[in-house]
């Protein structure tokens, strides 16, 4: 599987915007970008996820570069629930057979 | 809508035993994948089933063994317990159709302790 890497902690305050990167430079054309986080004491739960073009749902927003060895994760008003470890995952074509794999992820600090 | 549920929450063990941990399923959900979170660490896949069949498996020994039932609800059981293996094991549901697969839908995890 392709790797992701992710800053290790970052930090934001309350009501501010959040940019998470992700670098995934060997990235294939028919990996899928997803993104997972896990609030304390909690399993994992899905973010967002995209292929090729930029995507927005109720959570966050997924911004991804155009030749896409990186994509940022934007949280448009961060909260104190947003602190979590966030993952940028790989997967391979969608596919449900394909396990997630995670690495260390990022964790958010928000600063009330 | 019930989401995935595992139980029990915690246990503790001594090292040679063995464990069972069990996981409910996401109404509608097909596929169960089990994974094991050291702490500090990401989770990392142990195996996953689907239709009652082990479909994928990690690095994982054999003493790390699963079942699925025909309500989808899942086991993961592990023999000989080492120190090592003292971790949070999660459980993820998901409805895999033809193939495509779907978000995974984690439950609260059961944090395992061997002394």
């Amino acid at each position: 599987d392709a790797k992701t890497t992710q800053p290790n902690s970052m930090e934001s305050n309350e009501e501010e915007p959040v940019h998470l990167p992700c670098n995934h430079s060997t990235i294939s054309g028919t990996d899928y970008i997803h993104w997972y986080r896990q609030l304390p004491s909690q399993g994992p739960e899905y973010v967002i996820h995209g292929l090729t073009s930029n995507v927005n749902n109720r959570m966050a927003s997924l911004a991804i570069a155009e030749d896409r060895k990186s994509s940022t994760l934007i949280l448009h008003r961060a909260t104190l629930r947003d602190a979590a470890v966030y993952y940028c995952i790989l997967r391979v074509d969608y596919s449900g057979n394909t396990p997630l794999v995670f690495g260390k992820g990022t964790r958010l600090s928000v600063i009330a | 809508e019930t989401g995935v549920t595992q139980s029990p929450t915690h246990l503790i063990k001594t090292r040679g035993q063995q464990v069972t941990l069990r996981c409910s399923s996401q109404s509608g959900h097909n596929t169960v994948s089990w994974y094991q979170q050291a702490l500090g660490q990401g989770p990392q896949f142990i195996f996953q089933y689907y239709r009652e069949e082990e479909n994928g498996r990690g690095n994982f020994p054999p003493r790390f063994s699963g079942l699925q039932f025909p309500n989808y609800s899942s086991e993961l059981n592990v023999n000989a317990l080492e120190l090592d293996d003292s971790a949070l094991y999660l459980c993820a549901s998901s409805l895999v159709n033809r193939g495509q697969g779907e978000t995974q839908y984690f439950g609260p995890g059961t944090r395992l302790l061997v002394l």
